[in-house]
């Protein structure tokens, strides 16, 4: 496809149980990115790829947050153990560079509800 | 902790009125991005500014970038219901990695 995808689009899920969300970004940007937006706030940034390397994992909410990236392309953000607390729209983002003011093109996010 | 305060935080309007959303902090920034957003959809960039006191145009939207590189204000002309959305400010600092920072949003519903 031409822009950014996610899967799945909506996820709900028990406390405790692992979730996993995919990102495919646009052929050819080399960086990738992961936000968390939470009802009725910005977007909070978790991690980013230059390549399959993330540099700063330090935007991680806790241990339990996990990301890699393979093939410099799709991208996986695991949750592990969940709670009602990472219920929010993961939202992934790619771009042709890394500098700031390159354009970052978003995903439509994963609504994770966690009951 | 770097912050990007943006203000107000919701904005209801009639269509025709014209507004100013505003993107504070006391930090300086590389370069400052605003973005739009839709229910169900990421957000879109709008417009990037880099140069403090530039100025950018689209159609009826004026984005400004502070002399200092710290704030950001978007104007919108005779507002329309096409700009209801989410209004998001993003400024980015290139210090020995990358990290973008989001204001919470200005909700705008334009009324018709």
């Amino acid at each position: 496809g031409a822009g950014v995808s996610q899967s799945p689009s909506n996820k709900v899920t028990e406390k405790g149980k692992d979730v996993e969300l995919r990102c495919d970004p646009i052929s050819g940007h080399t960086a990738l990115y992961w936000y968390r937006q939470s009802l009725g706030q910005g977007l909070e940034f978790l991690i980013y790829f230059q390549g399959n390397s993330a540099p700063d994992k330090s935007g991680l909410p806790s241990d339990r947050f996990s990301a890699e990236r393979t093939g410099g392309s799709v991208s996986t953000l695991t949750i592990q153990r969940t709670q009602q607390e990472d219920s929010a729209v993961y939202l992934c983002a790619s771009s042709l560079g890394l500098a700031g003011n390159n354009e970052q093109f978003f995903g439509p996010g994963t609504r994770l509800t966690v009951l | 902790t770097q912050l990007l305060e943006q203000s107000p935080q919701f904005l209801s309007i009639q269509e025709g009125e014209n507004l100013t959303v505003y993107c504070n902090s006391s930090s300086v920034f590389s370069s400052l991005q605003w973005y739009r957003q839709e229910p169900g959809e990421g957000p879109v960039l709008l417009v990037t500014v880099v140069t403090g006191g530039e100025v950018k145009k689209l159609k009826r939207l004026t984005f400004q970038f502070g002399d200092a590189r710290k704030d950001s204000s978007l104007h919108i002309t005779a507002a329309q219901p096409g700009d209801t959305g989410l209004y998001l400010c993003a400024g980015a600092r290139n210090t020995g990695g990358f990290k973008t920072i989001f204001g919470a949003g200005t909700r705008l519903f334009v009324k018709a």
